[in-house]
């Protein structure tokens, strides 16, 4: 079992309509949760953390945590064709060092 | 502010030779952290330094080393380079080592060995 998992996709979702992408984790101690967007070719970029359970909102991005599930999702409200890349979910484990454990990402294809 | 800076962008090796990758992390951070990505792939943790110390190291052949100068930049060498090596080379910049906090990444350096 891999400690953070992503359906590879592709995630095809027309625009303006809401995307969701959703990542499970392993290890129930993690504690901190990252959602990072690459575009091909490009390195990650941090778009959301997320901490506690519930719900964090930033713009069009609403990250989910669910501990209790050990499930993460980011929700991204009025897709546009320039959010089409890979995101990639990321955990801290239990051991709150500088690890960072990525999923394989999930490519999201939003088509004008 | 400068972001993570990465050198160099783009670097072609050859089976067996050695290589050395250098990062220069965000102004104030103190913590360096070195990933692998494979094409297809989520990064791999290879090195974690904080206060010049390692911090953490992931599984990975002890052909990868990593060291963390005063100044809080770092290299990141790999010896005998296997083709299996070639990837994008990540390096992520973080205010704290003892804590998490967020981690920000450079550019990369995407390797290619032939």
């Amino acid at each position: 079992q891999k400690e953070v998992e992503q359906n590879s996709g592709p995630l095809s979702v027309p625009e303006g309509a809401i995307a969701s992408l959703n990542c499970t984790y392993s290890d129930r101690g993690s504690q901190s949760f990252f959602w990072y967007r690459q575009y091909s070719g490009k390195s990650p970029e941090l778009i959301m953390s997320i901490y506690s359970n519930g719900d964090k909102e930033d713009g069009r991005f609403t990250a989910q945590l669910n501990k209790a599930s050990q499930y993460v999702s980011l929700l991204i409200r009025d897709s546009q064709p320039s959010d089409s890349a890979t995101y990639l979910c990321a955990s801290v484990g239990s051991s709150n060092t500088g690890k960072l454990i990525f999923g394989q990402g999930t490519t999201l294809q939003v088509k004008p | 502010d400068a972001g993570v800076t990465q050198s160099p962008t783009h670097l072609i090796k050859t089976r067996g030779q050695q290589v050395t990758l250098r990062c220069s992390p965000i102004s104030g951070h103190k913590s360096v952290s070195w990933y692998q990505q494979v094409l297809g792939q989520g990064p791999q943790f290879i090195f974690q330094y904080y206060e010049k110390e390692e911090r953490g190291r992931g599984n990975f052949p002890d052909r990868f080393s990593a060291r963390q100068f005063p100044n809080y930049s770092s290299e990141l060498n790999v010896n005998a380079l296997l083709l299996g090596d070639s990837a994008l080379y990540l390096c992520a910049s973080s205010l704290e080592g003892r804590v998490f906090t967020e981690a920000f990444f450079g550019q990369g350096t995407r390797l290619t060995v032939v």
